[in-house]
């Protein structure tokens, strides 16, 4: 299986600040342009919501304050500038192969 | 507009076998590409991916549960299904399924998940 190793478990941001997350995956997710790593946004209660597709792409109505990078086996997901609404737990996810597995993921407080 | 909800009984014994019923609308799994994922998260803690049906009947399973689930639909009726068998503790969570489509192999829209807990 594909280990997923987010970083950090946690973290605190001043609200306007960035945050930045990270996602190293344990092979190379990627083939040519494409790099099958997803992101997710989970609030408290309630699922999971898809942000990011193929490592870049923002998901329709997901705000411009997201933006995600990288390729291979290291990915990057930011926000800015925070609002107090992106107080979440996120979550990388590939789609190379079954299974399918999610990194543990990483819990933003806004400060 | 895409939604799914998911049931299951709540509560169930260890060694029972736990079934679940994804019902959706806003999409059909007679049409090609069309798929419908589990996957669960316990109380507290990450995500897991359990399995996946798609429109032409296509499955694919976790290896690590693969002999305890067995997936399956009911395309006339919009709803997919999810049995594990000799369920024990480990087994409680919150599941989840969600839709996701052939060619983009990512899970765009979630239901709200469904509680179950193994104890005797």
């Amino acid at each position: 299986d594909i280990v997923l190793t987010q970083s950090p478990a946690s973290l605190a941001v001043s609200l306007g600040q960035r945050a930045t997350i990270s996602c190293r995956a344990s092979q190379s997710v990627s083939i040519s342009t494409y790099s099958y790593m997803h992101w997710y946004q989970q609030k408290p209660g309630q699922p999971p919501k898809l942000l990011i597709k193929y490592a870049s792409n923002l998901e329709s109505g997901v705000p411009a304050r997201f933006s995600g990078s990288g390729s291979g086996t290291d990915f990057t997901l930011d926000i800015h500038p925070v609002e107090e609404e992106d107080t979440a737990t996120y979550y990388c996810q590939h789609s190379w192969e079954i299974p399918y597995t999610f990194g543990g993921g990483t819990k933003l407080e806004i400060k | 507009q895409v939604t799914l909800k998911e049931s299951g009984p709540g509560i169930l014994q260890p060694s029972q076998t736990l079934s679940l019923t994804c019902s959706f609308s806003g999409f059909s799994l007679s049409t090609a590409g069309m798929g419908v994922n589990w996957i669960r998260q316990p109380s507290g803690k990450g995500l897991e991916w359990l399995a996946h049906i798609y429109w032409d009947d296509d499955k694919h399973y976790n290896p690590s549960l693969k002999s305890r689930l067995t997936i399956s639909k009911d395309t006339s009726r919009n709803q997919v299904f999810l049995k594990i068998s000799s369920v024990d503790t480990a087994d409680t969570a919150t599941y989840y399924c969600a839709r996701t489509v052939i060619t983009t192999w990512y899970f765009d829209v979630w239901g709200a998940g469904t509680t179950v807990t193994v104890s005797s």
